[in-house]
C-alpha cells in the first residue's frame, strides 16, 4: 500500500479483555516501531523490529504487552488483561532500512479506550 | 535532565510573524535529528530532518548545535495552516530507536 496501515482505527474494550492491534508497514520497509501516545504527550517508544527480529522491547510497560512480526512484514501488538491506563493512541511506524538517519513513516494509529 | 525536552507552549503568534522553537537532548551520542508535525488527532508527519550544517526548506529552517545539545526550528512568514504541534525527535545512540519530545503547540492567529 501507499502508507502504513493500522487497524482497527478505534477499539473499545472492557477492563480485563485482551486486544490485538495490527500494523501493515510500507512494502519493503525493514524497520517497524510501536509507540504509545497519551493525550497531550509525545509518542513513547514501545518496541522495535528489524525484519522479524525484535531488537528492542525496553519500552513495553509490562509483561501484559507483547508484540510480534513473524514474517518480517505485518506486526501485531497484543495487550492482555487490559487496564484503564492502557487507554491511548497506539502508533506504528516503519522505515526503509535500519540505520541512523532514516525518518519514520507513521500510520494513523489505533485509538484504544478501556472502560 | 529529560531525554528530549521542549517548551510545551502554546505559542500564540500572529499570522506573518516569525517563530522559533528549541529542543534540548541529553544523549551526546545521538546522531540524527528530526522535526515532526502533528495535527490534532492525526499521526506525526515528518517536517524535516536536521543536518549538522543547518538546512532550510522554504519558510522552515532547522539548526543543530551539538556542543550545547539542542536543535531549533524557525518558521518565517507563518501561515494559519502552520498551527500544529511540533515534535522534536532524536535518535538514541547508534541504532534506530528514536525519542520524541512532548511537543510544542503552535497557534497562528489571524
Amino acid at each position: 500500500g501507499a502508507g502504513v496501515s493500522q487497524s482497527p482505527r478505534y477499539k473499545v474494550a472492557k477492563r480485563g479483555q485482551d486486544v490485538a492491534l495490527r500494523c501493515d508497514p510500507i512494502s519493503g520497509h525493514v524497520s517497524l516501531f510501536w509507540y504509545q501516545q497519551a493525550l497531550g504527550q509525545g509518542p513513547e517508544f514501545l518496541t522495535y523490529f528489524q525484519n522479524e527480529a525484535q531488537l528492542d522491547k525496553s519500552g513495553l510497560p509490562s509483561d501484559r504487552f507483547f508484540a510480534e512480526r513473524p514474517e518480517g512484514s505485518v506486526s501485531t501488538l497484543k495487550i492482555q488483561r487490559t487496564q484503564q491506563e492502557d487507554s491511548a493512541v497506539y502508533l506504528c511506524a516503519s522505515s526503509w532500512i535500519g540505520g541512523v538517519g532514516q525518518p519514520q513513516h507513521f500510520g494513523d494509529g489505533t485509538r484504544l479506550s478501556i472502560l | 535532565r529529560k531525554e528530549v525536552e521542549q517548551d510545551p507552549g502554546p505559542f500564540n503568534v500572529p499570522e506573518g510573524a516569525t517563530v522559533a522553537f528549541n529542543c534540548t537532548y541529553s544523549n551526546s551520542a545521538s546522531q540524527s535529528f528530526f522535526w515532526y508535525r502533528q495535527d490534532c488527532r492525526k499521526e506525526p508527519k515528518l517536517l524535516m530532518s536536521v543536518y549538522s550544517s543547518g538546512n532550510e526548506d522554504g519558510r522552515f529552517t532547522a539548526q543543530l548545535n551539538r556542543a550545547s545539545q539542542y536543535i531549533s526550528l524557525l518558521i518565517r512568514d507563518s501561515k494559519l495552516s502552520d498551527s500544529a504541534t511540533y515534535l522534536c525527535v532524536v535518535n538514541w545512540g547508534r541504532d534506530d530507536k528514536i525519542i520524541f519530545g512532548k511537543g510544542t503547540r503552535l497557534h497562528i492567529l489571524p
